[in-house]
């Protein structure tokens, strides 16, 4: 079972940021937040992930409230090719564990 | 992409005919994973291997066989495909780096089983 709680769908205007919030109240101390994204019709993709500092690279910045119960995924200046679901999960970062996704958040682009 | 592929990409077939999905990387990863999605259901894990001939079970494995032979193939069979298989199946394998590890994940492959 997902161990997370994210909002069905969300819209965000291009070129704004986009602000995906994401629940994980029972989050253990060995886990980490993994965000992924799936474009229509293609296969899952990794955006980034943290433990409990916040996190940037190229595509995103990972946003990890300090009781590690609540995370929020930010695409700074989003665009039309980042409409997809985007899923948030929570895992140990070791053991080669499967993901376990739930129903992710449907983030729409607008021009 | 982490140098994974599937075959094949599309395939239509009937009912009580055996299907093989074939996953393909090349990048020597240890951990492969096969994975159905379905609409109102996400991505559900069907098996997965942790070495060669080494495999277990996952959420849905019912009427599912896989099969690693050498370490860049990771096949998935269908002994006797049924119209609750039709589904996008996505193929991914796990990679670490400093200690953490993350999964990559194949383009899919679309069934129909009419």
């Amino acid at each position: 079972d997902a161990k997370t709680t994210q909002p069905p769908s969300m819209d965000c205007a291009e070129g704004r940021a986009a602000n995906l919030p994401c629940n994980h109240s029972t989050i253990s101390g060995n886990e980490y937040v993994y965000w992924y994204r799936q474009i229509h019709s293609q296969g899952p993709q990794y955006i980034i992930h943290g433990l409990k500092n916040n996190e940037t690279n190229e595509m995103a910045s990972l946003i990890i409230t300090e009781d590690r119960k609540s995370s929020t995924l930010i695409l700074p200046h989003a665009t039309l090719r980042d409409t997809a679901v985007y899923y948030c999960i929570v895992r140990t970062y070791s053991g080669n564990t499967p993901l376990v996704f739930g129903k992710g958040t449907r983030l729409s682009v607008i021009a | 992409d982490a140098g994974i592929t599937q075959s094949p990409r599309h395939k239509v077939t009937e009912t009580g005919t055996p299907v093989t999905l074939r996953c393909h990387q090349t990048e020597n990863h240890r951990y492969m994973y096969w994975y159905r999605q379905d609409p109102g259901h996400g991505l559900r894990l069907i098996h997965y291997s942790y070495g060669v001939k080494d495999t277990d079970k996952g959420e849905v494995s019912d009427g599912y066989s896989v099969s690693r032979s050498k370490t860049e193939d990771f096949l998935l069979t269908l002994e006797s495909a049924t119209s609750s298989q039709t589904s996008v199946y996505f193929c991914a394998i796990s990679e670490s780096a400093s200690g953490v590890e993350t999964q990559y994940f194949g383009p899919g492959t679309r069934l129909l089983v009419l």
